[in-house]
C-alpha cells in the first residue's frame, strides 16, 4: 500500500493566499521529502526534512514535520499563479527505500 | 549541475515486445530507482539498486526487470511488454537521501 498519502487531492486558491498541503506516512522513516511537478514534466525537488527536525524553511516553503503523528505539513506562502503544480510527499526509510504519495493538485487563479 | 537522462521522452511499442528503458545519471550516485506514474495511483516504485550488479524489487516488480553493470546506468526491461504497462517512467538517482529525476520516459503499448 502507498506509504504517503497527501490531503487534499486537489485545492484550488486565489493569488496571495497561503496553500497547506498534509501528507501522512506508515512506517519508520529516515527523511521525507516534497517535490512539486508541472504537467507533463518530471518531477523537482522542494525540501527535505529528516526524522529528528521538526521544522524547514526554504524560501516561501515552509515544512513541519510529526514524527509521533507520522504526518508533514507543505505550506506555500503568497502563492502565485506559477505555484499551480502537482506537489508531492516522499518518505525514505534508513534503508534507502523511498515512497511518493498520489499527490495534491494544487491550482493558484491569478 | 546534476543530471539524470532518461533515453527517451516517448515510446510506442507493440505488445509482446521486449522493451529498455535507458538511464543514465553523471552525478556518481550509488542509489538508483525506477518509478511508474499512473493517473490516480501516484508514483510507484518498480526497482532500486544500491550499487553496481545490486538489485532489489520495489511495490510492483511483476513483469519487470533490471540491469545495473555500471554506476551511471540503470536499465529497466520489460520482458513482454503489455498494454497495461502504458504508463509513465521515472528514472531516479539520490544521494544522502534527496533524489533527481529524469523527465520521464511516456511508454504506449499497443
Amino acid at each position: 500500500s502507498q506509504q504517503g498519502e497527501e490531503d487534499p487531492q486537489a485545492l484550488s486558491i486565489q493569488e496571495g493566499e497561503n496553500a497547506t498541503m498534509n501528507c501522512s506516512y506508515k512506517t519508520s522513516i529516515n527523511n521525507l521529502q516534497w517535490y512539486r511537478q508541472n504537467s507533463g514534466r518530471g518531477l523537482v525537488h522542494l525540501i527535505l526534512i529528516r526524522s529528528n527536525e521538526r521544522e524547514k524553511h526554504s524560501g516561501r516553503l515552509r515544512v513541519t514535520l510529526d514524527t509521533s503523528k507520522k504526518s508533514s505539513s507543505l505550506l506555500i506562502t503568497a502563492s502565485r499563479a506559477a505555484d499551480t503544480a502537482s506537489y508531492f510527499c516522499a518518505t525514505f526509510t534508513n534503508a534507502g527505500k523511498s515512497t511518493f504519495g498520489d499527490g495534491t493538485t494544487l491550482t493558484v487563479k491569478p | 549541475d546534476v543530471k539524470v537522462t532518461q533515453s527517451s521522452r516517448y515510446l510506442v511499442k507493440r505488445t509482446g515486445e521486449k522493451v529498455f528503458l535507458e538511464c543514465v545519471q553523471d552525478m556518481d550516485h550509488e542509489n538508483m530507482f525506477w518509478y511508474r506514474q499512473d493517473p490516480g495511483l501516484g508514483l510507484r516504485l518498480i526497482y532500486f539498486s544500491y550499487d553496481v550488479k545490486m538489485k532489489e524489487k520495489g511495490d510492483i516488480p511483476e513483469g519487470y526487470s533490471v540491469s545495473r553493470e555500471k554506476k551511471e546506468r540503470f536499465s529497466l526491461i520489460l520482458e513482454s511488454a503489455s498494454t497495461n504497462q502504458t504508463s509513465m517512467y521515472l528514472c531516479a538517482s539520490s544521494f544522502l537521501g534527496q533524489a533527481f529525476f529524469g523527465q520521464g520516459t511516456r511508454l504506449t503499448v499497443v
